[in-house]
């Protein structure tokens, strides 16, 4: 079975701070996603790659950063939290490209910026 | 990006029932799929319907696309109490991407 963690379940920061979420499958997954998701406006995808060291803007890139030095491995970086970060972030890996195949998802991360 | 729309925002009923929930979305698909999120965790895939494709099924699942209409249902029959959850539609968004709608809310009262 896929196996999608995220560092944190729930996790408590403060305006400016520098935010780590970090994302690990141990797949061998190709592809890799993060998506924050917010009531009433569903899941959004932040940034995704698609190999290692690799990156590209989703729909709502403004104010997050991404890293994958390694295939199992990607990081969603706040680089200074803001109160509307505030949100579940969710982390996903598929082995093809995700309209033709099943994403494994991580069981979220909740951030609370303060 | 288009975005799918899922239709109704919540669903309630008691056990046994069926439940139905629909999507719609704007634009040519090759692919729709249906994930399942229980409250406070990661989504759950659950069946992907291709462009060609009518009807699928998949245990009490049954999902059907109708390309003329720009929509798709998911029919869960004999409902049960663990099938409460959000579900969600996810059409292509793109070369690598999935656009998911907003979900619908389904409660099954025991």
């Amino acid at each position: 079975d896929v196996k999608v963690t995220q560092s944190s379940r729930y996790l408590v920061k403060r305006t400016g701070e520098k935010v780590f979420l970090e994302c690990v499958q141990d797949m061998d997954h190709e592809n890799m996603f993060w998506y924050r998701q917010d009531p009433g406006l569903g899941l959004r995808l932040i940034y995704f790659s698609y190999d290692v060291k690799m990156k590209e803007k989703g729909d709502i890139p403004e104010g997050y950063s991404v890293s994958r030095e390694k295939k199992e491995r990607f990081s969603l970086i706040l680089e200074s939290a803001s109160t509307n970060q505030t949100s579940m972030y969710l982390c996903a890996s598929s082995l093809r490209i995700p309209s033709t195949d099943t994403q494994y998802f991580g069981p979220g991360t909740r951030l609370t910026v303060l | 990006s288009q975005q799918g729309e899922e239709d109704p925002q919540a669903l309630s009923i008691q056990e046994g029932e069926n439940a139905t929930m629909n999507c719609s979305y704007k634009t040519s698909i090759n692919n729709l799929q249906w994930y399942r999120q229980n409250s406070g965790r990661g989504l759950v895939h659950l069946i992907l319907i291709r462009s060609n494709e009518r009807e699928k099924h998949s245990g009490r699942l049954r999902v059907t696309l109708d390309t003329s209409k720009k929509s798709s249902s998911l029919l869960i029959t004999a409902s049960r109490a663990a099938d409460t959850a959000s579900y969600f539609c996810a059409t292509d968004g793109g070369y690598q991407k999935v656009t998911f709608g907003i979900g619908t809310k389904l409660q099954v009262i025991p």
